[in-house]
Order: structure tokens, then sequence, then C-alpha cells
């Protein structure tokens, strides 16, 4: 069991909208990243934070955006949603060099 | 920019049959590379990383820095190896974590 969980696991929501995904990883786990898989796609990276503070972050725009708490959850937040925006959106966190996955929030845009 | 590239997306085989997932990447410095799996309604999770030198459940990789390579083989493959796999690259360095960067995936499918 990696620890990492992740919420909700599917939800739909209508082009514009805006959505909250939730993820909590193990304690002492103070690197959290997020990734979004589109179908048939491999992980994106979206962004990374560490001690609650983003420190890296791939091309994404800016209505992409996350907070990480002291308590090792965190949260990505996405505005003015696209269609293009449905994926499965995965929350990992990093320990001894190796990345955990949550089982990932599918998000799907009408 | 890196990338990684996995040329197959589909890979079937029969049981018992050796079975080899190609993975090809370009990164201009140092690189460390992975490779994930996910199996049937799990989590996608490591199955091996090239500084390891590790063989995990009979799979090995090496590096091939002349080639940009990091195939997978195994040279027996089992019914339970069939599952989605993922080769990916992130940098060297002595930070928590970094970004990796994932190919497109190889659906390895094993015949019985």
């Amino acid at each position: 069991e990696t620890g990492v969980t992740q919420s909700p696991t599917h939800l739909i929501k209508t082009r514009g909208q805006q959505v909250t995904l939730r993820c909590s990883s193990q304690s002492g786990h103070n690197t959290v990243s997020w990734y979004q898989q589109a179908l048939g796609q491999g992980p994106q990276f979206i962004f990374q934070y560490y001690r609650e503070e983003e420190n890296g972050r791939g091309n994404f725009p800016p209505r992409f955006s996350g907070l990480q708490f002291p308590n090792y959850s965190s949260e990505l937040n996405v505005n003015a949603l696209e269609l293009d925006d449905s994926a499965l959106y995965l929350c990992a966190s990093w320990s001894n060099g190796e990345l955990f996955f949550g089982e990932g929030s599918r998000l799907t845009v009408l | 920019a890196q990338r990684v590239t996995q040329p197959e997306k589909l890979l079937s085989v029969f049981k018992g049959a050796p079975v080899e997932l190609k993975c090809n990447y370009s990164y201009s410095g140092s690189p460390e590379l992975f490779w994930y799996v996910q199996y049937s309604r799990q989590r996608l999770q490591l199955l091996l990383r090239h500084i390891s030198r590790e063989s995990i459940k009979g799979f090995t990789a090496d590096l091939n820095k002349g080639e940009t390579s990091f195939h997978l083989k195994k040279p027996f493959a089992q019914e339970e190896d069939s599952a989605m796999y993922y080769c990916a690259l992130s940098r060297i360095s002595g930070a928590a974590g970094n970004k990796l960067t994932f190919g497109g995936g190889t659906r390895v499918l094993v015949k019985p």
C-alpha cells in the first residue's frame, strides 16, 4: 500500500467550470507531483510541490494551479475548464527516489 | 527538451516466449531511466530503475547511452505480465524528486 489517496475518483463538469482535485500522501513524503493522463497516452507532468512551494512546472497554462498543505495533503485546481481537460489526473509522492502514485481522479468535461 | 518514445503500442506474445519493450529517449544531460507498470485495475507502480541494476519479476533493462535506449526484456513471458508498461526519464540531481517524462506506453498481452 503506497498510501497515496485521491478524491474524487470520478467527476463530470461542464466547460467553463472550475474543479478541485485532492490528494493525501504518506507522512514524511514532502514532495508531491501532479500528472495529467489523457486517454491512450502516458502521464504528463503538470507541476510539483516541495514543502508547500511549487518547485517545477510542466507545459500547462496558469489556470492549472496547486496547493500543498503541512499535513502532506495537496490540491490541484483547474479554472475555466475546457473539453481537452478531460483526463485522468494522477497525484504522486516521492520517497527514496521512487514515485508512488495514487489511483487518480477521472475528470470528464462536457 | 526531454522526450521518451515507445514505438510499440501493443505487444502480443505467447506464454514462455521472450518479450522486449523498446524505449528510446532524447535528453542532453545525464538521465535517470525508469520502467513503470500498470496491471489491470491497479495503480501505476515502479518496476525498475536503471541505477539499481536489479532484475524485478524476471525483467531487466540496460541503459545504452550510445543508442539512447532503455529497452525492457524478459526471456520467458508469463500471463501475469500482461499489463501497460511505461518508460520514463528524469534528470539526475540531488533534489527531492524530479519531473518524470513518460513515453506513450506499451500494452503487453501474454497469451496462454
